[in-house]
């Protein structure tokens, strides 16, 4: 994890409040980036995935979304939160050619 | 029928002993197995991969692999407390984006 960077570390929002998180990579050019959902008690839900700049692919209908503006930013957005996007998210990256993925540290998320 | 299953435990061993941990999957088409650890709070480690039946062995992990009965499984040997956390395992069925499925973890916990 110490190649992906994550911020913030946690948050606290209210519920209908916006969200922002976001995730970079070092070193490797052209990963692929994963968003994941870690919710209390429950296994981790993949929600992004990006092959490149520009491109996503959403897992699973939400009110979240996200975008890479840049080979190595992976961002999560949200324009109004819902109690259920409580959780841990998590950014994940893959290099070409390889199966394993990598996580980043995480940001814990409380909506209340 | 959950894609990957795991006994949520948790599994008590003490200091010292081999723990154990099973993993069923349900996609015969899976290529690549991994586990991570995750310590509470803390975001999922990659610890071991393996991609053909038979044993892989990682210092004191083995990895253990069987296609035709879609099982996997980890052994720790002489476990040691800071072993104690949440272990993942994930199967990817390759393709495109390498989609990893996650099951929902077995805590272990190791006895002094």
């Amino acid at each position: 994890s110490q190649t992906i960077h994550q911020w913030p570390a946690t948050l606290v929002q209210p519920v209908g409040s916006p969200l922002s998180l976001e995730c970079t990579v070092e070193g490797t050019s052209n990963p692929n980036l994963y968003w994941y959902r870690q919710a209390a008690g429950r296994g981790l839900q993949l929600l992004f995935y990006s092959v490149g700049i520009g491109q996503i692919s959403s897992e699973v209908p939400q009110n979240l979304s996200a975008s890479r503006p840049q080979d190595r930013q992976f961002i999560l957005s949200s324009k109004k939160l819902l109690l259920s996007d409580s959780g841990f998210y998590l950014c994940a990256k893959r290099l070409a050619g390889e199966a394993e993925q990598f996580f980043g540290p995480g940001t814990r998320l409380t909506v209340l | 029928q959950k894609e990957v299953e795991q006994n949520s435990g948790p599994l008590s061993v003490p200091e010292g002993a081999i723990a154990s941990l099973n993993c069923t999957y349900s996609d015969r088409g899976s290529q690549s197995f991994f586990w991570y650890r995750q310590y509470s709070g803390k975001s999922p480690e990659l610890i071991m991969s393996i991609y053909s039946n038979g044993d892989k062995e990682d210092g004191r992990f083995t990895a253990q692999l069987n296609k035709a009965s879609q099982y996997v499984s980890l052994l720790i040997r002489d476990s040691q407390p800071s072993d104690s956390a949440t272990y993942l395992c994930a199967v990817n069925r390759g393709g495109g984006y390498q989609k990893v499925t996650f099951g929902t973890g077995t805590k272990l916990q190791v006895i002094p």
